[in-house]
């Protein structure tokens, strides 16, 4: 069935670190993909999405390219900082709600 | 500022006594929906309103309720609470149903079941 997997956290980083976070879908049709943020104390809110096989979606320094082939929509950051310190979820919609994987916790340090 | 509100954001009952969760919005949004999110766990959809229609999933079970009486509110029941209704359930609202549609999340509100 429609599922996704990301990569286990927590995940913990120094500032300025490089961040990869893993995400793979499985799902029927082409679903558009979405990079959910939960800090602490609040709601989901959208940090980018791609609706379409190779679109890069982009916010606040991060990225995710949606790759097709691969089935991943991979997070990445140039450079972390204390505040990014949050739940990240891998997302999708297609033939189905919006199925989400397990979140990845993020914590980095000063 | 438009936004998807959740009140309470902690709620406290008792097992097997009825509870209501409520959500708003002032987004104007045509849909709403409840999801249940338990420690550790992804966020799992329960159900959700296309307007006036009601969509419930097939594995929600029937002790949740909903109810949107207008666009703007929308509460969820649960008529009889056990000890594994114990999570946060968390609202969100969309323009759409369609596939890429953004969904703007309200804060969630946390239920202990005593």
């Amino acid at each position: 069935g429609d599922s996704v997997t990301q990569m286990e956290g927590p995940v913990t980083l120094s500032e300025e670190a490089f961040l990869t976070i893993n995400c793979t879908y499985t799902a029927t049709g082409y679903p558009s993909l979405f990079w959910y943020v939960q800090y602490p104390g609040e709601g989901l809110q959208l940090l980018l999405k791609a609706t379409k096989a190779d679109d890069k979606g982009s916010n606040k320094g991060f990225e995710a390219t949606y790759r097709k082939e691969t089935t991943s929509f991979h997070l990445e950051k140039g450079s972390v900082q204390v505040s990014d310190s949050a739940v990240y979820f891998c997302a999708f919609t297609g033939n189905t709600p919006l199925v989400f994987g397990k979140g990845t916790r993020l914590s980095v340090i000063a | 500022d438009a936004m998807v509100i959740q009140n309470p954001r902690y709620q406290v009952t008792q097992f097997g006594k009825p509870v209501t969760l409520s959500c708003s919005q002032t987004l104007n949004h045509n849909v709403m929906y409840w999801y249940q999110q338990k420690s550790s766990q992804a966020p799992k959809l329960l159900f959700h309103y296309y307007d006036k229609d009601f969509n419930n999933e097939a594995d929600t079970p029937d002790n949740f309720q909903s109810r949107r009486p207008n666009t703007s509110f929308c509460f969820l029941d649960i008529r009889s609470p056990g000890l594994g209704d114990a999570a946060m359930y968390l609202c969100a609202t969309s323009s759409d149903a369609k596939a890429g549609e953004t969904q703007y999340f309200g804060p969630g509100t946390r239920l202990l079941v005593l």
